[in-house]
């Protein structure tokens, strides 16, 4: 079945250096890929959003980039500081034959961040 | 604005015994979710309500979870009777239009059967 996945499970950085997270999706169908942080004891939070027909968007401080070709996803953080230490989550929507009204997370990739 | 709470935010059961847990959605959200994540898993969406009706259950485990959202206002999700493997953190989030990327979640219930 369809699913969003995750290339590394932790990743570590100099507080100041630019972070890179990625993801991998598999399902083709999706109308939109999300980015989601988690800290610690709190619920998800989205981040940034990018639609199917788009490769890149900017927000504060981060780009969400998308290669369909090779059906990979990365959220991209300037700057790195220690409050963007978190658990970050890729996500898509259903698309057509998964419900647009659903989220599909992949497992999360914790991101530590040191001075 | 309050954001989505749940209650209660830790419960400890024994297997066999019954649980409910408790979702407050933000004030004009019709949309509310239920997701879960068990050990080491993804986050799982359960279902799906628009106001009180269910609009999606897809993801519900078996017929030992039942929720309900009567009144289109809070919702209960009650796990009856609780296994060890229904162990795991339940997650409601709200959104104000289906299908939204944005969807703002609580900070969920972590569950734990023994």
């Amino acid at each position: 079945g369809e699913s969003v996945g995750l290339h590394l499970p932790t990743l570590s950085v100099q507080e100041g250096d630019n972070s890179i997270i990625n993801c991998a999706y598999s399902n083709s169908a999706s109308d939109y890929f999300i980015w989601y942080k988690q800290e610690s004891g709190k619920g998800p939070q989205f981040i940034i959003d990018i639609r199917s027909n788009m490769d890149k968007r900017q927000g504060q401080r981060v780009t969400v980039l998308l290669n369909k070709t090779v059906k990979h996803l990365s959220l991209q953080i300037a700057a790195t500081q220690p409050g963007d230490s978190a658990v970050y989550f890729c996500a898509e929507t259903g698309g057509l034959s998964g419900g647009y009204n659903k989220l599909i997370f992949g497992a999360g990739t914790r991101l530590a961040v040191h001075p | 604005e309050a954001g989505v709470t749940q209650f209660p935010s830790h419960s400890v059961i024994e297997k066999g015994q019954t649980v409910t847990l408790r979702c407050d959605p933000i004030s004009g959200h019709d949309n509310l979710y239920w997701y879960r994540r068990v050990m080491g898993k993804e986050i799982k969406f359960l279902l799906h309500f628009v106001k009180e009706s269910k609009q999606d259950e897809s993801g519900m485990p078996n017929n030992r979870f039942l929720a309900e959202r009567t009144g289109g206002t809070y919702s209960t999700l009650k796990v009856q009777p609780a296994e060890l493997e229904d162990s795991g953190v339940y997650f409601c989030a709200s959104s104000l239009q289906q299908g939204s990327t944005e969807a703002f979640f609580g900070q969920g219930t972590r569950l734990t059967v023994v």
